[in-house]
């Protein structure tokens, strides 16, 4: 299987902090992974790609500098939401594909989320 | 761009069988999948259609009919479980590759 292992699940923190989110696949090797974000009752929203060894893509409305992506090895990439505003606060949702034989829409795996609330 | 529509809320009752419609517009089109999302969690792979007609999967089946840009999934059996959002996606034509979702589908079954 495909498994992609998000951390933390659930983070508190204080407006004006840091906060980094972790996104692992766990037994196959993502060259390019998604970071979605999820505010409540609405859909998935992609807020950049992240590429191994290049810089991240981010989706027009999105600040790069608030939002900071690295995507360090070809298993872990990683969402920095600095300097937090409770307007920040939502659920972010990471995803990678794992390439298969077929260029077919299969292999899209979800983490497991975290759920960011800034007081 | 591209979009998806989808009803927002559904609601049916245990042992029923509902479908959740999703009418797309695509620059180019690479399969429509299909998401159930539990309150909290992340979304779950459930099917992909990339040729027109019917994927089967257990109690969940997957239609798609590219001429009309439409497909729909089916819930059969309907478990009080199924109670989720379910959402419609598309591949974004770049080359990069995400998912481009539906606003989603809130099923409400009932005992």
């Amino acid at each position: 299987g495909a498994v992609v292992s998000q951390h933390p699940s659930w983070v508190i923190c204080k407006s004006g902090t840091s906060v980094k989110i972790e996104c692992r696949s766990l037994d196959f090797q993502a060259t390019t992974m998604f970071w979605y974000r999820q505010f409540p009752k609405q859909s998935l929203m992609l807020m950049a790609t992240s590429n191994e060894g290049s810089k991240a893509t981010y989706e027009q409305g999105v600040e790069k500098d608030k939002f900071l992506i690295n995507h360090a090895s070809l298993t872990l990439s990683t969402l920095t939401v600095t300097s937090a505003h409770p307007e920040d606060s939502s659920f972010y949702i990471c995803s990678a594909r794992k390439q298969t034989g077929q260029a077919t829409i299969y292999g899209y795996t979800f983490g497991s989320g975290t759920r960011l609330t800034v007081v | 761009g591209q979009s998806l529509e989808q009803p927002s809320e559904v609601t049916a009752v245990e042992g029923a069988i509902v479908q959740i419609n999703c009418t797309y517009q695509t620059s180019g089109f690479y399969g429509l999948s299909w998401y159930q999302q539990h309150d909290g969690g992340a979304p779950t792979f459930l099917s992909y259609n990339a040729l027109d007609g019917l994927e089967e999967t257990g109690r969940f089946s997957s239609f798609l009919s590219r001429s009309d840009s439409y497909g729909y999934l089916l819930l059969q059996e309907l478990q009080m479980k199924d109670s989720a959002s379910y959402f419609c996606a598309v591949r974004d034509r770049g080359s990069q590759g995400n998912l481009i979702f539906g606003k989603g589908t809130k099923l409400s079954v009932k005992p």
